[in-house]
């Protein structure tokens, strides 16, 4: 059991270039999640998908989009990227109800955007 | 005021001592509770869910307070190995779905 996967650990932008963080997990969980984790801030919800085929915005999802493409991945888009989105990004599972129970995490994409 | 609360400390303890944190919270619609432990450059992990009634596990016990609208995490005999952040989560549901990370109160065990 690998949990929560997330690739790329890390990763490095320029301004206006585009990527996809990628999730998957093996815990055959309905609900997962996308965090960012900025020094000072603690970890604010960008997007979230309470079950397969649909999503919900988060605390901050200006400048993301995501996609739950199956009951196990769930990806997190940077379309055109801003030294703003230096961050570290977590992904996130849990079953059962969307935001009432343990989250498992998965080991964090350290980005950032020059 | 922000929604969830937390001394950032860092608490510097020697080790074998007993010590305690609070969290608050500002919504009274606020539903499930959670402390969640970060080692430095790692992902949080949950140490427990709080209950209206109390709960313990092992050396830590965590209690919600709803009146006051904190919650707390004691841990007792302190540990090297419990230094890390602690995290405080409120989350609520149905309707304003929010799920609130509190800053983290840092905790260094003394050897």
């Amino acid at each position: 059991n690998a949990g929560v996967t997330q690739t790329p650990k890390f990763q490095v932008l320029k301004t206006g270039q585009s990527m996809t963080l990628q999730c998957a997990q093996d815990m055959n969980h309905n609900s997962m999640y996308w965090y960012r984790q900025d020094p000072g801030m603690g970890l604010r919800l960008i997007y979230y998908s309470a079950s397969e085929g649909t999503t919900d915005k988060g605390e901050v999802p200006n400048g993301y989009n995501v996609s739950r493409l199956n009951k196990r991945e769930f990806s997190l888009r940077l379309e055109s990227a801003a030294p703003s989105q230096t961050s570290v990004y977590f992904c996130a599972s849990s079953d059962r109800a969307p935001l009432g129970n343990e989250q498992f995490f998965g080991p964090g994409t350290r980005l950032t955007v020059l | 005021r922000k929604e969830v609360e937390q001394d950032p400390g860092p608490f510097n303890v020697p080790e074998g001592a007993t010590v305690a944190f609070n969290c608050t919270y500002s919504n009274s619609a606020s539903q499930s509770f959670f402390w969640y432990r970060q080692d430095c450059r790692k992902e949080p992990k949950l140490l427990m869910s709080v209950y209206s009634s109390g709960n313990e596990d092992g050396r830590f016990t965590a209690q919600l307070n709803r009146a006051s609208q904190y919650i707390s995490l004691l841990i007792r005999d302190s540990k090297l190995s419990d230094s890390a952040t602690y995290l405080c989560v409120v989350t609520r549901w149905n309707r304003d779905d929010k799920i609130i990370f509190g800053k983290g109160t840092r905790l260094h065990i003394l050897p």
